[in-house]
Parts: structure tokens; C-alpha cells; sequence
């Protein structure tokens, strides 16, 4: 199975954007790449995915590296709520494979 | 539109019985996946049930077993459990086999084994 890796922890103010990166350097060409968050005691939420190009939505972008091998989830402006690890993942159709993720600390 | 939901969100069991868990998928989706986390492996995929059948597996022994009913609802049974078997089990829900995009997480069941 394609692995991903990202940092254990990050730490951000609020109101300020927060790029979280993700590094995917065995992904395959039909590997999407998914991020999903879990807050506390919740079961995880889908945050965005995509295949080749940077992919918008209400909640965050997502840009993709030309060579697909490390992408970045860039939440524009992070509030207290966003605070919740990250995880990076790839997958082909339903099946989620998480890694460790990325605990997103929000100071005020 | 409702969510997913399990039942029941709690449970207490003893090492040796076994148990049933229930996911109600959201309105419409007809996949349903089961994940088993717990604080020293993460979040692990168990398998997948599609038109009331099992499309996807992961690597978890033949205890752990599911099935889908023709309105999409699924249950997972877990047999002869045993201490290591405690974790939050969540299920998620899409619309089809497949294809890439969201998945919607239920809040889990918090089982116990003692």
C-alpha cells in the first residue's frame, strides 16, 4: 500500500492560514489523495481530495505537487474549531488507509 | 439529512463473548465500510459491504465479520473477543463502490473488553 508521511504535530494562530504538508513519494498513478479530520471524541469528517490539479472547496484547498508526490492541505484562515489531527491518505475507490496524521494545535 | 449513525454508542463485554454492532448509512449510500481505532494502531480498515456483499477486506482475523441488509444497513460481529478487540469501531457510508470521494463517518461504538 502507498504510505504517506507528515509531521506529528503543527501548531497555528488563529486567523492565520496553515499549510499542513504531506510527503506520498510511492503513490501510484491511480492513487487519490484524500485528507479527512478527527476533532475530539468524533469519528473522522472529509475535508477534500483530489487526483492531479489543486482542488478548492469551502473548507480548504488542496495543491498537489506536479510529480504527485507530496501535496498540501492549506486551510486559509484556521480558527479554534480547525484545531483536530489531520490525516493524509491514499486510496483508490473506498478503502481508507490512516497513517498517524497531523495534531493541529490553534493558539488565539 | 441524517448522518450515520451506530448503535449503541457504549459497550462493556468479557474476553470469550461475542458481540453485534449496527451502522445506519446515510439515505441514499449504498456503501458502507467498518474502521477499527484504537490508540496504539491508529485507524485500520476492517472491510466494505456493497449491494449486501463484502467487496473490500483488510487484515483483521476471521472473528471479525459483517454483513449488509437490503436497505444498506450493515452489522459487524466480533466473535470469542478478546482484551485487545477494545476500541472505537466507526463505520462511513458513500454513495457508491468505487469511486473516490467523501466518506461519512459515523461517531463510533466505544467497546470495552474486560
Amino acid at each position: 500500500d502507498a504510505k504517506t508521511t507528515q509531521p506529528n504535530s503543527m501548531e497555528s494562530n488563529e486567523e492565520e492560514p496553515v499549510h499542513l504538508p504531506c510527503n506520498h513519494s510511492t503513490i501510484s498513478g491511480t492513487d487519490y489523495i484524500h485528507w479527512y479530520r478527527q476533532l475530539p471524541s468524533q469519528g473522522p469528517e472529509y475535508v477534500i481530495h483530489g487526483l492531479t490539479s489543486n482542488v478548492n472547496n469551502r473548507m480548504a484547498s488542496l495543491a498537489i505537487a506536479e510529480d504527485r508526490k507530496s501535496s498540501t492541505l492549506i486551510l486559509h484562515r484556521a480558527t479554534l474549531r480547525d484545531a483536530a489531527v489531520y490525516y493524509c491518505i491514499l486510496s483508490i475507490g473506498n478503502m481508507l488507509t490512516f497513517g498517524g496524521g497531523t495534531r493541529l494545535m490553534v493558539k488565539p | 439529512k441524517a448522518g450515520v449513525t451506530q448503535t449503541p454508542r457504549y459497550l462493556i463485554k468479557t474476553r470469550g463473548q461475542q458481540v453485534t454492532l449496527s451502522c445506519s448509512p446515510i439515505s441514499g449510500h449504498r456503501s458502507v465500510s467498518w474502521y477499527q481505532q484504537t490508540p496504539g494502531q491508529g485507524l485500520q480498515f476492517l472491510f466494505e459491504y456493497f449491494s449486501e456483499t463484502q467487496r473490500n477486506k483488510g487484515n483483521f482475523p476471521g472473528r471479525f465479520s459483517g454483513r449488509q441488509f437490503s436497505n444498506s444497513r450493515s452489522e459487524m460481529n466480533v466473535s470469542t473477543l478478546e482484551l485487545g478487540d477494545s476500541a472505537l469501531y466507526l463505520c462511513a457510508s458513500s454513495l457508491q463502490l468505487g469511486l473516490a470521494g467523501e466518506q461519512y463517518f459515523g461517531p463510533g461504538t466505544r467497546l470495552t473488553v474486560t
